[in-house]
């Protein structure tokens, strides 16, 4: 079945620091992909999305590119920053235009000033 | 704008016990779900309403676990009898209706379900 596998955390990074925080998908046809972030003590909420292939999704300085060939969605940002610290959940959705998604497990982010 | 509210925020049970969850979703917002998060892994669907009728609960326990929106409103989960395994966040999320497939959903912040 479909399926999104993202890299094991947590990732501690310094201020300003690069990010890359990986996503690869199992699917039938040709999903979209989300991702999702959640700050301490706040609910899930959508960071950005692609929805086909060569699409770049991009928010608050995050981007993530889609990539039909090596089934990829990862996450990148130049220069990370304290607030940024959450854990981020890479999505896709299946079943057609429904808004059913399958989550990874998350990846804790940890940034150190 | 309000966001999508649950309560309890924590829940302390014995197995066998009984425990119900409540969710108010984005006013307007016509499809709710409800997903469960087990530490370490990422959250799961276990039921989707759309108004008052369910779209899918084909990962429902149903054996224990219910759920209604009776107005397609509000929504309630209930779990009885709990075993261990049921500990988790027990996350309710919304989105707007047909139309707006646009995979933007409103996660409240969870109920974070013990069972001893």
């Amino acid at each position: 079945g479909d399926s999104v596998t993202q890299m094991e955390g947590p990732v501690t990074l310094s201020e300003e620091a690069f990010l890359t925080i990986n996503c690869t998908y199992t699917a039938t046809g040709y999903p979209s992909l989300f991702w999702y972030v959640q700050y301490p003590g706040e609910g899930l909420q959508l960071l950005l999305k692609a929805t086909k292939a060569d699409d770049k999704g991009s928010n608050k300085g995050f981007e993530a590119t889609y990539r039909k060939e090596t089934t990829s969605f990862h996450l990148e940002k130049g220069s990370v920053q304290v607030s940024d610290s959450a854990v981020y959940f890479c999505a896709l959705r299946y079943g057609g235009a429904t808004n059913k998604l399958i989550f990874g497990t998350g990846t804790l982010l940890a940034v150190q000033p | 704008e309000a966001g999508v509210a649950q309560s309890p925020r924590y829940k302390i049970i014995e197995k066998r016990q009984s425990v119900a969850f409540w969710c108010n979703p984005i006013s307007g917002h016509a499809t709710l779900y409800w997903y469960q998060q087990i530490l370490g892994q990422g959250p799961k669907l276990l039921i989707q309403f759309q108004n008052n009728g369910v779209v899918d609960d084909s990962q429902l326990p149903k054996d224990r676990f219910s759920a209604e929106r009776l107005k397609g409103v509000d929504s309630t989960l209930k779990i009885q009898p709990a075993k261990l395994e049921d500990s988790a966040v027990y996350l309710c999320a919304s989105s707007a209706g047909t139309g707006a497939n646009t995979g933007e959903l409103f996660f409240g912040e969870g109920s974070r379900l013990t069972v001893l």
